[in-house]
């Protein structure tokens, strides 16, 4: 139980080009889903945090205009990347707080997506 | 919610020998930890969490301790294995109830040597 995934698992794409990225929670409904990015041997940081059915919050230096977050549903939410650069190119880790849980404070991390902007 | 990650510091064990990770955290005001492993090229894959009244939990093959007076926490592994071989990370939870997004320490690569 409490999968996650996301998809696509990696894509490249053009700078200036937009990139949707999906986060699904399989098995369970997802009140909050979270949006992480990674860069090479280090940690994640948080971006934003999407609760269904309301706008995102994002984190200081996070550019709303920039990653754009919707939260349709309980079950998914979709991260754009839009008009991206190559210092965009990073790995995009998706992660949802399942509801009505035991451990209603763990969040599942989806796969992640690799993103290379060239 | 910030990390300072620049950094990996190595932990090598030998396969069969316990492990011991360590991780201090900065807000006396968090409640929840959790810790994670990761391996090259997935998300992170959830172990074993505590809360902050507890000061130590067992799972499979895990131990987690907290200590809140140093803000200190561990992850014990027991008998590693070759398949232990990952990065961990300690993340704390902190905000209110509603947002409880997680900070994530800066990780540790774990390699065990056959």
């Amino acid at each position: 139980g409490a999968v996650v995934s996301q998809h696509p698992s990696r894509v490249i794409c053009k700078s200036g080009t937009s990139v949707k990225i999906e986060c699904r929670s399989l098995d369970f409904q997802a009140t909050t889903m979270f949006w992480y990015r990674q860069f090479p041997k280090q940690s994640l940081m948080l971006m934003a945090t999407s609760n269904e059915g309301s706008k995102a919050t994002y984190e200081q230096g996070v550019e709303k205009d920039k990653f754009l977050i919707n939260h349709a549903s309980l079950t998914l939410s979709t991260l754009t990347v839009t008009s991206a650069h190559p210092e965009d190119s990073s790995f995009y880790i998706c992660s949802a707080r399942a509801r009505d849980r035991g451990h209603s404070d763990t969040q599942y991390f989806g796969p992640g997506t690799r993103l290379t902007v060239l | 919610g910030e990390s300072v990650g620049l950094h990996l510091p190595t932990l090598s064990v030998q396969e069969g020998d316990n492990s011991i990770i360590n991780c201090a955290y900065s807000n006396s005001a968090s409640d929840y930890f959790i810790w994670y492993k990761q391996e090259s090229g997935k998300g992170p894959q959830f172990i074993i969490d505590i809360r902050s009244n507890m000061d130590k939990r067992q799972g499979q093959r895990v131990t987690v301790l907290l200590n809140k007076t140093v803000k200190h926490l561990s992850l014990q592994i027991a008998a590693t294995q070759p398949g232990d071989s990952a990065v961990y990370f300690c993340a704390e939870n902190i905000g209110d109830t509603g947002r409880r997004a997680l900070t994530f320490g800066s990780g540790t690569r774990l390699q065990v040597q056959p």
